[in-house]
């Protein structure tokens, strides 16, 4: 067990919807991160959000966005889901930020039907 | 640019070793080594810095040359267990973000 908590697990939902992912980092993280990963694209990086402000952003839809709280747990929303949205969703959190090691959660399966 | 690893694929039997590697493109300011299981979450395995600075589990060894921005891992006396999808990682130098490579899937047969 990472530490990390994404919840929920699974998640099913319809094309043009919009979902809520939430992650609780390790309890001293200030860092969290959003990957994701899907068949055929690997694990590619999201969002940073470090003690509350956004860090570092990847090639993230403008569909999608994301914040941390002041209690450091994060959230990632995706709205106009479309078929290729579906993929799993992992959620990281580090000590500090660059050169720390990241731990991951187990993760968030999205399937959009 | 994404780190490029190789193999893609490696299949060993109990005992034997490995070595996957991965190239950049671009200076590493760190290198970070992850084994994913199908459907699970990555697990760190290492974490080089620039410097020689290094991180990681006792039963893992890695190497990080910063001339040739290239990073190799080394599976020793390999168990079923290590069979996964081994990724690196391309640390910034001033963020956390990660940029992965394309993954080598290893499998480790009785």
């Amino acid at each position: 067990d990472s530490g990390v908590t994404q919840t929920p697990k699974h998640l099913i939902t319809a094309t043009g919807q919009r979902v809520t992912l939430r992650c609780s980092p390790r309890s001293g993280d200030l860092s969290v991160y959003w990957y994701q990963q899907s068949l055929d694209q690997g694990l590619q990086f999201l969002i940073q959000y470090y003690n509350g402000e956004e860090r570092a952003k990847g090639n993230i839809l403008e569909r999608f966005s994301a914040q941390q709280f002041p209690d450091l747990h994060s959230e990632l929303n995706l709205s106009s889901l479309e078929l290729g949205d579906s993929a799993l969703y992992f959620c990281a959190s580090s000590v500090g930020t660059r050169g720390n090691i990241q731990y991951f959660g187990a993760g968030t399966r999205l399937s959009v039907l | 640019q994404q780190p490029v690893q190789s193999p893609q694929a490696v299949i060993l039997r109990e005992g034997e070793d490995a070595v996957i590697n991965c190239s950049s493109s671009k200076a590493l300011y760190s290198v970070h080594w992850y084994r994913q299981k199908h459907g699970e979450a990555p697990v760190f395995l290492m974490i080089l810095l620039k410097g020689g600075e290094q991180k990681g589990h006792e039963k893992i060894s890695a190497s990080f040359n910063e001339k040739k921005q290239q990073s190799s891992l080394y599976l020793t006396a390999s168990q079923l267990s290590y069979s996964g999808t081994y990724f690196c990682g391309s640390g910034s130098s001033n963020t956390g973000k990660l940029i992965f490579g394309q993954g080598t899937t290893l499998q480790v047969k009785p």
